[in-house]
C-alpha cells in the first residue's frame, strides 16, 4: 500500500499569515501518460465531511478560494494557504489516488 | 444539486452485522464509481472499498484490512449504494461516509452515519 505522510501535525498560525502542509508519498504518484499527480487535498471541519479542496496536486475544486493552492509533484507535495481565514481553522489530509486510495493522517490547522 | 445522503447507522453487538445505504441525486448516478471511507471519533479518514460502473461489471475493490468482511454494492435503478458489513467488531465503531469518483477523485461526499459496536 502507498503511505502518505504529512508534517506538521499540528500548525498554529496568525490570521492573515501563511500556512504551508507538507505531504511526502511511498510511491510516485506521477503518472506519464497523462502527465497528472494523482494527489488530492481535503478539508474537515468539526462535524462535516471532508471537502475536496485540490486535486491533480493542484487544481482547486469547484468554488475553492484562491488562497488556498497545491503543488510538487512525485512524493512530495505541498498545500499552501495564503492569508488564513478564521473559516480556515479545520484538519486537513493529502490523498493519494494512484493505486487505490489512502489518505494522510492529517495536519489541524488553528489560528494564533 | 448533487447529494449524497447515508443511513443505516445503529448500535449493533459484536459479530452482528449491518447493512448502511447511500442514496444519490442530483447526477447520473449510474455513471459514477461509489466508495465508503470512515472515520472513528478523533482519527484520520481510512478508505474502505469502492464498486465501479455498469460498463466496468460493476467490479468492488477493497482496502486490505476489510477484503472478506465488508462488501459493497449498487442498484442503479434505485440510485443506492450499499455497505454490508459482517462480524462487526469494537474497533469498526466509526462515522461511515458514502462518496464517489467520477473524473477524478472525491469529489462529493455524504454527512456520514454512525456505526456503533458495543455490547
Amino acid at each position: 500500500d502507498i503511505v502518505m505522510t504529512q508534517s506538521p501535525d499540528s500548525l498554529t498560525v496568525s490570521l492573515g499569515e501563511r500556512a504551508t502542509i507538507n505531504c511526502e508519498s511511498s510511491h510516485n504518484l506521477f503518472y506519464s501518460s497523462n502527465n497528472n499527480d494523482y494527489l488530492a487535498w481535503f478539508q474537515q471541519k468539526p462535524g462535516q465531511p471532508p471537502k475536496l479542496l485540490i486535486y491533480w496536486a493542484s487544481t482547486r475544486g469547484y468554488g475553492v478560494p484562491d488562497r488556498f493552492s497545491g503543488s510538487g509533484s512525485g512524493t512530495h507535495f505541498t498545500l499552501t494557504i495564503s492569508d488564513l481565514q478564521a473559516e480556515d481553522v479545520a484538519v486537513y489530509y493529502c490523498q493519494q489516488y494512484y493505486t487505490g486510495w489512502t489518505f494522510g493522517q492529517g495536519t489541524k490547522v488553528e489560528i494564533k | 444539486e448533487v447529494q449524497l445522503v447515508e443511513s443505516g447507522g445503529s448500535l449493533v453487538q459484536p459479530g452482528q452485522s449491518l447493512v448502511l445505504s447511500c442514496a444519490g441525486s442530483g447526477f447520473i448516478f449510474s455513471d459514477s464509481a461509489l466508495h465508503w471511507v470512515r472515520q472513528a471519533s478523533g482519527k484520520g479518514l481510512e478508505w474502505i472499498g469502492r464498486v465501479r460502473i455498469r460498463p466496468n461489471n460493476y467490479a468492488t475493490e477493497y482496502g486490505a484490512s476489510f477484503a472478506g468482511r465488508f462488501i459493497i454494492s449498487r442498484d442503479d435503478s434505485r440510485n443506492m449504494a450499499y455497505l454490508q458489513m459482517n462480524n462487526v467488531q469494537p474497533d469498526d465503531t466509526a462515522v461511515y461516509y458514502c462518496t464517489r469518483t467520477l473524473l477524478h477523485t472525491f469529489d462529493y461526499w455524504g454527512r456520514g452515519t454512525l456505526v456503533t459496536v458495543s455490547s
